[in-house]
Parts: C-alpha cells; structure tokens; sequence
C-alpha cells in the first residue's frame, strides 16, 4: 500500500500569512494526489486534484504543487474560514489512502 | 445542491451486522461511482468500499474485504454498506462520498458520516 505521510500534525498562523502543508508518498505516484479540507461540523471539501488542480469553488488562495512523491497545499493571505484539518489523499492505485492530517490553527 | 445523507449507524456487538444506508440527493446518482471513507475516533481517515455506476464492480481494502459489501439502488438513489463480523476496530465515522465523474478516486462529496461502535 502507498504510505502517505503528513509530517506536520499541527501548524498555527494568523490570518492573512501564508501557510505551506506538505504530504509525502512512500512511492511515486505521479500527480494522483488530492487535497480535501475539513471544518468542525461541516462536511468534507475537496480542494484540489490531480496534484494542482482546483476543484470548482475552490478559492484561488489555495495551490497545490508537486509530483512524484512530494507534494505541497499553499494557501496565500489565511482567511479565518480557512483554519480546519487538511488532508491529502493518493488516488494512483488501490487501496486509496490518506494523510493522517494536518490541523491549522488561529495563532 | 448535492446532498448525501447516511443513516444506520449504532452500537453493535462485536461478531454482529450492521447495515448503512445513504440517500443521495441532488444529482444523477446512476451516473457516478459512490464510496464509502471511515474515520475512527482520533485517527485519519480509511477507505472502505467503491462501488461503479451499475453496481457489477466493487473494490475494497484487504481490511474489510469478505467481511463488508457495497450495493447500491439506483432507483432509489441509495447506497448501502453491509457490515458483517463486525470489529471492536471497525468503530468509526462513516462517510458516504461521491466520486469525481472525470477521475476515478477522488471524492468530490461527502455526506456528515454515521456513527458505528462496535462494543460489547
């Protein structure tokens, strides 16, 4: 199974900074890497695919970049509706796996 | 607006069944591929089942295989997990998610998940 790995459990940043998540492979698995966000009482948000690739309503604060094994979540000038866990996920083979998380908080 | 909505969850003894149900709302449900991820108290989350449009393909992880079966009703616009010998380790959250029409794996909906304890 394809290891994925979230180095960073817990960041804190104030609003309008800008932040960087990062998400390894145990193998290379091309750009077959989505991003999704979770709030508190709120329902999973996709944010990117394909590696960079906003998903449609996603706001253009967010970027995602990488290839390969390492991967990378930008999100530019924080918003305070941004602080929540984000996790990221390999779609390049079964079975799907995910990040273990990484939760952004308001410093 | 897409809604997915699962119902069924509960507590169960281990060795037990349990079955989840979740109605899709919103959209052509016949047309997607459905999941479902689960999520056990403080831990990441797992993927556990996808099913295809017409319901003849069904993928799961070696952690479930044999034990739990995806199903779905397209004219109902429902989707099931059938859960059996049931695990003090299948306790968790479990979401029903679409997937992305154009790139298979990628969960482009969620519903807000059902609570399965496994418990004696």
């Amino acid at each position: 199974d394809v290891q994925m790995t979230q180095s960073l459990s817990y960041l804190a940043a104030s609003p309008g900074e800008s932040v960087s998540i990062s998400c390894k492979a145990s193998k290379s698995i091309s750009n077959y890497l989505a991003w999704y966000q979770q709030k508190p009482g709120e329902a999973y948000k996709l944010l990117i695919y394909s590696g960079s690739t906003l998903q449609s309503g996603t706001p253009s604060r967010f970027s995602g970049s990488g290839s390969g094994t390492d991967f990378t979540l930008t999100i530019r000038s924080l918003e305070p509706e941004d602080f929540g866990l984000y996790y990221c996920q390999q779609y390049y083979e079964k079975p799907l796996t995910f990040g273990s998380g990484t939760k952004l908080e308001i410093k | 607006e897409v809604q997915l909505v699962e119902s069924g969850g509960g507590l169960v003894q281990p060795g037990r069944s349990l079955k989840l149900s979740c109605a899709a709302s919103g959209f052509t449900f016949s047309n997607y591929y459905m999941a479902w991820v689960r999520q056990a108290p403080k831990k990441g989350l797992e993927w556990v089942a996808t099913i295809s449009t017409s319901g003849s393909r069904t993928y799961y992880p070696d952690s479930v295989k044999g034990r739990f079966t995806i199903s779905r009703d397209n004219a109902k616009s429902s989707l099931y997990l059938q859960m059996n010998s049931l695990k003090s380790e299948d306790t968790a959250t479990y979401y029903c998610a679409r997937q992305l029409l154009w790139v298979s794996g990628v969960m482009d909906a969620w519903g807000q998940g059902a609570s399965v304890t496994v418990s004696s």
